[in-house]
This record gives structure tokens, C-alpha cells and sequence, in this order.
């Protein structure tokens, strides 16, 4: 158990649709990552979040946001769901911002399905 | 810029044979380098890192890995492989300078296959 916390596990849903994945770092981590992984693109850097604010992007769609909160935990905002959205998202913490030494703890992930 | 290169898609071994899962990276700077193991339905669990102390770091459930920075590589090892260790296993560069600054590079992954 990594101490990251990811709800849901699972989700179905439509195309057009807007969904929140919510996730909760490990006791005292002050940075969140967002992630996803499909079959094709494999593992995509999203987002980062520090202490509340956005620290670095990645590859995020301009129909995904995300957003931490003061109590450090983190929601992604998914709309207007395409088929091809379908995919494993992971949220992971680390202590500080981006040191590059610190090990980044993954959740368990999202299962994500537009259909 | 930084990249991550896993040399195999799929490795397949028999169990009790030594596991060899090759890595090779790209980066400006000195980076710091990790190995994920991802199980089927799981989330990604850390299995060993290096972040420029001993260049042989020894892990999690008996894996091993070298940091060769003459040849950039960073293969994980293990002398003897048991069916638990069937996963998916990512190497991962983490920037230490420049515009990859703790920036996160995964590779694609090498699935691991161990038949009794």
C-alpha cells in the first residue's frame, strides 16, 4: 500500500459526459501527480500540483483540469468524454515539489471507460 | 530533453532462471533513475532507485540494478525469477537540471512472463 488514495476504482460512463477523479496523497506529501495510461500512448505525464498550485503540465487536454485543495488532496475534471479517453488514470504524491531524488508514490488508479 | 529506451517489450522467463530486464536513458544531467513494477489491476509500486549514491542498488523482493553511466544504461536484475514477479515493469528517468527538472520520463514498459 502505497498511501495514495484513488476513488473511484472503477468507472462507466458515456461520451459527453464529465467525470471527477479525486485522489488523496500520502500524510505529509505535498505534491500531486496526475497520470494516464492507454494502450497506445502508454504512460502520459498530466499534471503536477504543489502545496495548492499548479507546478507542471504535461500532456493534459484543454477538456481535462484539475485542481488541489488546502487539505492537499487533488481532483481531475474530465468532460466531454470521448471514446478515446478511455484509460487508467493514476494520481501520485511525493514530498516536495520536484527534487529529483524524492520517490513518487503512486495510487492504485482509475479505471476509466467512455462508452 | 531526457528519454527512457526498455530494450524489450516482452521478456520471458522460467521460474528459477535469472531475470535480466534491459533500460537505457538520455539525459543532459545527472538524473536520477527508477524501476516500477505494475501487477495486473495495480497501481505502480516502487522497486528500487538510484539518485547517484552506490551505482549498484539492490531493491525490493530481491531485484538489482546497475547504474552504468559510461554505456547509460540501468538494467534490473534478478538472480532467480518466482511467478509473483509476472508484471509489467517501467524504468523511469527523473531530470536533475535544465527543463527536465524533476520531470518524470517512463518508458514503455517491459511486460515479464514466468512459466512454471
Amino acid at each position: 500500500d502505497s498511501g495514495v488514495t484513488q476513488t473511484p476504482k472503477h468507472l462507466i460512463t458515456a461520451t459527453g459526459q464529465r467525470v471527477t477523479l479525486r485522489c488523496s496523497p500520502r500524510s505529509g506529501d505535498l505534491s500531486v501527480y496526475w497520470y494516464q495510461q492507454s494502450l497506445d500512448q502508454g504512460l502520459q505525464f498530466l499534471i503536477q500540483y504543489y502545496n495548492g498550485e499548479e507546478r507542471a503540465k504535461g500532456n493534459i487536454l484543454e477538456r481535462f483540469s484539475a485542481q488541489q485543495f488546502p487539505d492537499l488532496h487533488s481532483e481531475l475534471n474530465l468532460s466531454s468524454l470521448e471514446l478515446g479517453d478511455s484509460a487508467l488514470y493514476f494520481c501520485a504524491s511525493s514530498p516536495r515539489g520536484g527534487t529529483p531524488g524524492n520517490t513518487i508514490y503512486f495510487g492504485e488508479g482509475s479505471w476509466l471507460t467512455v462508452v | 530533453a531526457q528519454s527512457v529506451t526498455q530494450l524489450d517489450s516482452h521478456v520471458s522467463v522460467s521460474e528459477g532462471t535469472p531475470v535480466l530486464l534491459r533500460c537505457n536513458y538520455s539525459s543532459s544531467y545527472s538524473p536520477s533513475l527508477f524501476w516500477y513494477v505494475q501487477h495486473p489491476n495495480k497501481g505502480l509500486q516502487l522497486l528500487l532507485k538510484y539518485t547517484s549514491a552506490a551505482t549498484l542498488v539492490k531493491g525490493i523482493n530481491g531485484f538489482e540494478a546497475e547504474f552504468k553511466k559510461s554505456e547509460t544504461s540501468f538494467h534490473l536484475t534478478k538472480p532467480s525469477a518466482h511467478m509473483s514477479d509476472a508484471a509489467e515493469y517501467f524504468c523511469v528517468v527523473r531530470g536533475a537540471g535544465g527543463t527536465s527538472y524533476g520531470k518524470l520520463t517512463f518508458g514503455q514498459g517491459t511486460i515479464l512472463t514466468v512459466h512454471p
